[in-house]
Order: structure tokens, then sequence, then C-alpha cells
């Protein structure tokens, strides 16, 4: 059972671009959750996501972030005309149906703007 | 605000010896979890203890729960060098599923 996959690992975009992180729970898992990290500070809520529907995103901010968990497919975070301080670790996690359940983590993608 | 705080922020010790790290929250939780993150690494999930809990175990880890004084411990025995990495406490509440972290204990296992 293949763990939360994320892609790319390492992006690098110039201010301006736009950045799409992808995230594939683990089998079985129909929550999805992102979290970004700055260097040396623990992980920040960003938006929790079931299939088709944003539950929470009391974290996102509010211009330029966006994030789907189509039907088919994997969750997407998208960030429009990037600026330096979005450079970070962006964390996916998944988890299965029910609350309090174990969120567990993807590798991250690290997101570095010029 | 910070929901989950670890103290310290940085612990060295010696190979073998046991390793403890705190971590106190503000609001009523539904669980605490806590992970370990090696430098430039994603999350493992190590141990999640339920707030009608007091303590749990896990190989080498021990967690305890105080919900009276909002805190919980992270007890590793017998360290080794694998051990080095940060660790944080992740709380989650009965209206909210999203995790709030704490800033993280920097562990270094000097062997």
């Amino acid at each position: 059972n293949a763990g939360v996959m994320q892609n790319p690992r390492h992006l690098v975009r110039r201010r301006g671009q736009e950045a799409r992180l992808r995230c594939s729970p683990m089998k079985g898992h129909s929550h999805v959750y992102w979290y970004r990290q700055l260097p040396e500070e623990g992980l920040k809520f960003m938006v929790y996501l079931q299939k088709e529907n944003i539950i929470d995103e009391s974290g996102m901010p509010k211009e330029r972030f966006s994030a789907e968990f189509p039907k088919e497919g994997p969750s997407i975070l998208r960030i429009q005309q990037v600026v330096r301080g979005d450079s970070a670790a962006y964390f996916c996690a998944s988890s299965p149906p029910g609350a309090g359940e174990t969120q567990y983590f993807g590798p991250g993608t690290r997101l570095l703007v010029l | 605000s910070q929901q989950g705080e670890e103290d310290p922020q940085a612990l060295s010790i010696q190979e073998g010896e046991n390793a403890t790290m705190n971590c106190s929250y503000k609001t009523s939780i539904n669980n605490l979890q806590w992970y370990r993150q090696n430098s430039g690494r994603g999350l493992v999930h190590l141990i999640l203890i339920r707030s009608n809990e007091r303590e749990k175990h896990s190989g080498r880890l021990r967690v305890t729960l105080d919900t009276s004084k909002k805190s919980s411990s992270l007890l590793i025995t017998a360290s080794r060098a694998a051990d080095t990495a940060s660790y944080f406490c992740a709380t989650d509440s009965s209206w909210a599923q999203k995790l709030v972290f704490g800033q993280g204990t920097r562990l270094t296992i000097n062997p």
C-alpha cells in the first residue's frame, strides 16, 4: 500500500508564475489536507478537502491560492502569481473517513520562488 | 495563536540516554499526535493519544496526556543516533479535523 504521494518534490518558479502541487492520498483515504511549513517552523494548516468538496479552507490565503480534490485524480494546490514569500515546503496528508483518524503525510513539495 | 508549543526547543543528549519532550496546548482537544521529521523530509506519524487516554506506549516511545494541565509529554528511551530529528505535537478538536502543530523540538543524539 503506497503512502501519500506528492509531486513534484522540488519546484522552482519565478515571481509571477503559477505553481501546481499534486497530492495522491493513500488508497482508501477520502480526506486530504494541505499544510505549509516555513523554515524552522511547524506546519500550518491551509485547507481540508473531501472528494469534490472543500470542507475547511480557514488557513488558505484569500488571494492567489486555491485547492481542489476532483472525483478522479489527485488533489491540486494551485498558487497563482507566486511571490518570494510563497517559498516553503507544502505537505499533503490524507486520512480515512471518520473524525479523529490519523493523518498520514506525504514527502512534501519544496517550492522556491526566485 | 499557537495551539501546541513544544518544550524545549532544542535538546542534545548522549546515545543511550532518555529524551523527554513536552507539549502544551490551549483549547480542548479530541486527539493529540506526535510526529517526527528528519531534516528536509516529510513527517512520520509516531503515536496518537485520545483525550480520554492518559498514557500510551509504542516500542521505545511513551506518551502521556494530562488534559487538566493541557499538556503532553513524549519520552524516548535508550536513544539512538537515528532518533535525531525534529519532533512535533499536533492537536485536533471535535469541531475541526485540521491539525494544529507546535514549533517542534529539535533533538540531537550524540554518539
